[in-house]
């Protein structure tokens, strides 16, 4: 992932309409991709994979898409919840490697 | 549910001073990570460990770090004299060898 420093991109949408959380990648050798959930005060949570043989993986009211070509990634949960307010952190990985995280993206779901 | 259980919660120590960082994995994981966070920063990673010996280390896992797991469940990491950059929010991660990492809830260490 991308490096966004201090700042964090804000994500602010009504409780029950569909997100989509967007993460660029830099490594085209990447094969496997993660979206963590951090919650305030706790380490990420996984919330779903994807390895770059596939570009659509769908989970509970989440989908992730991966664009290999632009080396994009993007994270969609439908009705979203209050309790989907966290930072989202992409992940990819080469080859079995260490994980390399993007910047994050903060969402703030107004009830 | 299986989790990564990390201790000490909060750790507040002196420049100069050695701070060890204490891990449980969860059972049947091998792989095991250590991450860090700085305050509102990305998640970044210093290194991976399997089979007794890191696999894999970055720039910032430099002289003063080392990671062991001396008893066969606990992994350690260890920073031999802190320094007030190493103020961050260190994570342990585990791993069955499906590429998923699975997080502890972080130890903050905070270097005055």
């Amino acid at each position: 992932g991308e490096s966004v420093g201090l700042h964090l991109p804000t994500l602010s949408v009504q409780e029950g309409d569909n997100s989509i959380i967007n993460c660029a990648y830099s490594n085209s050798a990447s094969d496997y991709f993660i979206w963590y959930k951090q919650e305030s005060g706790k380490g990420p949570q996984f919330i779903i994979d994807i390895r770059s043989n596939m570009d659509k993986r769908q989970g509970q009211r989440v989908t992730v898409l991966l664009n290999k070509t632009v080396k994009h990634l993007s994270l969609q949960i439908a009705a979203t919840q209050p309790g989907d307010s966290a930072v989202y952190f992409c992940a990819d990985s080469n080859a079995g490697n260490m994980l390399t995280f993007g910047g994050g993206t903060r969402l703030m779901v107004k009830p | 549910e299986p989790e990564v259980t990390q201790t000490p919660s909060h750790q507040v120590t002196q420049m100069g001073q050695e701070v060890i960082l204490r891990c449980v994995p969860i059972s049947n994981h091998l792989y095991f990570y250590w991450y860090r966070q700085i305050l509102g920063q990305k998640v970044e990673f210093l290194v991976s460990f399997y089979n007794n010996e890191i696999s894999e280390k970055s720039e910032i896992f430099d002289d003063q770090f080392s990671v062991e797991r001396p008893d066969g469940s606990n992994f350690t990491l260890k920073i031999r004299s802190t320094k007030l950059e190493d103020s961050a929010m260190y994570f342990c991660a585990t791993s069955g060898g499906t590429g998923e990492l699975f997080f502890g809830e972080g130890s903050r260490l905070t270097v005055l």
